[in-house]
């Protein structure tokens, strides 16, 4: 059973703060690991796809980095926004299987 | 360009009634997934898809049927509901290696 563990579970942080979180994953037959960004009452939304050991990847103010060997990506936020309050999920593909496995998510609100 | 359309938004069942919700997608998409989100769990597969033709067990596919007769459909089925399966229900497309396009999904509820 593939396990893909997130934390903290959930961050409140003010706004201009900088925060990052965790995903953890099964580090053998690494194939792909993706981030998304959940705000409630809509859907979730692709961040970054990240295949290579060591990839990094920016979007505005969020930025991802990937750790294949050891099992785990780190996700920033600089300076965060109001708007940036939402669940962020990663999910995990290995090679021999095409089922995208999602962690349990990282809910962060920012106050103003 | 739609995206990903999920019908219907809203269903309330009663316990061993049957339904089917259907995803549509128009983006030529090879790979389909079925969702469920319930609090404190997150996303977990049900079926997924990943081609015309194909259908594949995820995580929690108990109580479940998928069929992918056309590229851009993708149903999902219940033969006998059970109020376990309150939820949100997402369909999700994609091509291989590119990320998830999500539908709006599905809230329902078993009585």
């Amino acid at each position: 059973i593939l396990n893909v563990e997130q934390s903290p579970q959930s961050l409140h942080v003010q706004e201009g703060d900088s925060t990052n979180f965790t995903c953890s994953f099964p580090s053998s037959n690494f194939y792909a690991l993706h981030w998304y960004r959940w705000e409630t009452a809509k859907s979730p939304e692709a961040l970054f796809v990240m295949t290579l050991n060591g990839d990094e990847k920016k979007k505005g103010r969020i930025s991802a980095t990937l750790n294949t060997k050891e099992g785990y990506s780190y996700l920033y936020i600089k300076g965060s926004q109001p708007e940036d309050s939402a669940t962020y999920l990663c999910a995990f593909i290995t090679y021999n299987t095409d089922k995208l496995i999602f962690g349990t998510g990282t809910r962060l609100q920012v106050f103003p | 360009n739609a995206g990903v359309t999920q019908t219907p938004k809203f269903r309330v069942l009663k316990t061993g009634q049957s339904m089917t919700l259907l995803c549509a997608q128009d983006m030529n998409h090879e790979y389909m997934y079925w969702y469920r989100q319930d609090p404190g769990m997150g996303l977990r597969l049900i079926h997924y898809s990943v081609g015309e033709g194909t259908t594949a067990k995820g995580e929690v596919p108990d109580g479940y049927n998928v069929s992918r007769l056309k590229k851009q459909n993708f149903l999902l089925g219940l033969e006998s509901a059970a109020p376990s399966q309150t939820s949100v229900y997402f369909c999700a497309s994609s091509r291989r290696n590119s990320p998830l396009h999500f539908g709006n999904g599905t809230r329902l509820t078993v009585t």
